[in-house]
């Protein structure tokens, strides 16, 4: 089974400029998280989609991030336009349902530089 | 003050070693707590699942839970080279909630 799937794996733009990250889940799983770490800090939640609808956005740093999950599948994340802070890691993340027990999946991330 | 501390390390232990690992927190809200292991380059990995209070073993991993204090812990017996990785806790209020996640600590386990 394939698990969480993200690209690219490294991305490197300057400020300014626009990137689009996607994530395809496990097949099936109907929540999917976006997730991001800074360097030298924690991995802080950005937003969970249950299927196509946003459950809770309340982690996206302000309106320059565009979140949508397009038929409840693959899971784009857009930021326009990118600013110096916007650069760590980017992790995508599944899971088949919530409750107690619930099993996150990660991708390996996408590596954004901004420049 | 942080939601969640854990101290990044790094820890170097010997082949065969018990492993501590550590975590505060200062919302008392948490109720679930987990344990994920992230190797270079790789998303994290979730290895141990608590709920509330108490201890919970799974082959040579012991989470540990002590709301009263706001600590977990994460013991690792037996201690192996693949056991090198970063050790990230990570908390919630409650399921399918956003997880407040710590730092992670760096482990190396030398043979």
């Amino acid at each position: 089974e394939a698990g969480v799937t993200q690209f690219p794996s490294h991305s490197v733009i300057e400020k300014g400029q626009t990137v689009t990250l996607r994530c395809d889940p496990i097949s099936g799983h109907d929540n999917l998280y976006w997730y991001r770490r800074v360097m030298g800090k924690e991995i802080k939640f950005l937003l969970h989609f249950v299927k196509e609808s946003k459950q809770d956005e309340s982690g996206m740093p302000n309106n320059r991030f565009l979140a949508e999950r397009t038929g409840g599948t693959y899971s784009t994340l857009k930021v326009q336009p990118a600013e110096l802070e916007d650069s760590g890691v980017y992790f995508c993340a599944s899971s088949l349902q919530t409750g107690i027990g619930e099993k996150l999946f990660f991708g390996s991330g996408t590596q954004l530089s901004v420049l | 003050q942080k939601e969640v501390e854990q101290d990044p390390g790094p820890l170097s232990v010997p082949e065969g070693a018990i492993v501590s690992l550590n975590c505060t927190y200062s919302n008392s809200a948490f109720q679930y707590f987990m344990w994920y292991r992230q190797y270079s380059r790789k998303g994290p990995e979730l290895l141990m699942y608590t709920y509330s209070s108490g201890n919970k073993e799974d082959g040579r991993f012991t989470a540990q839970v002590d709301k009263s204090s706001k600590y977990i812990s994460l013991f690792i017996r037996d201690s192996q080279p693949s056991d090198s990785a970063t050790y990230l806790c990570a908390m919630s209020p409650r399921p399918g909630y956003a997880l407040n996640f710590g730092k992670g600590t760096s482990l190396l386990v030398t043979p």
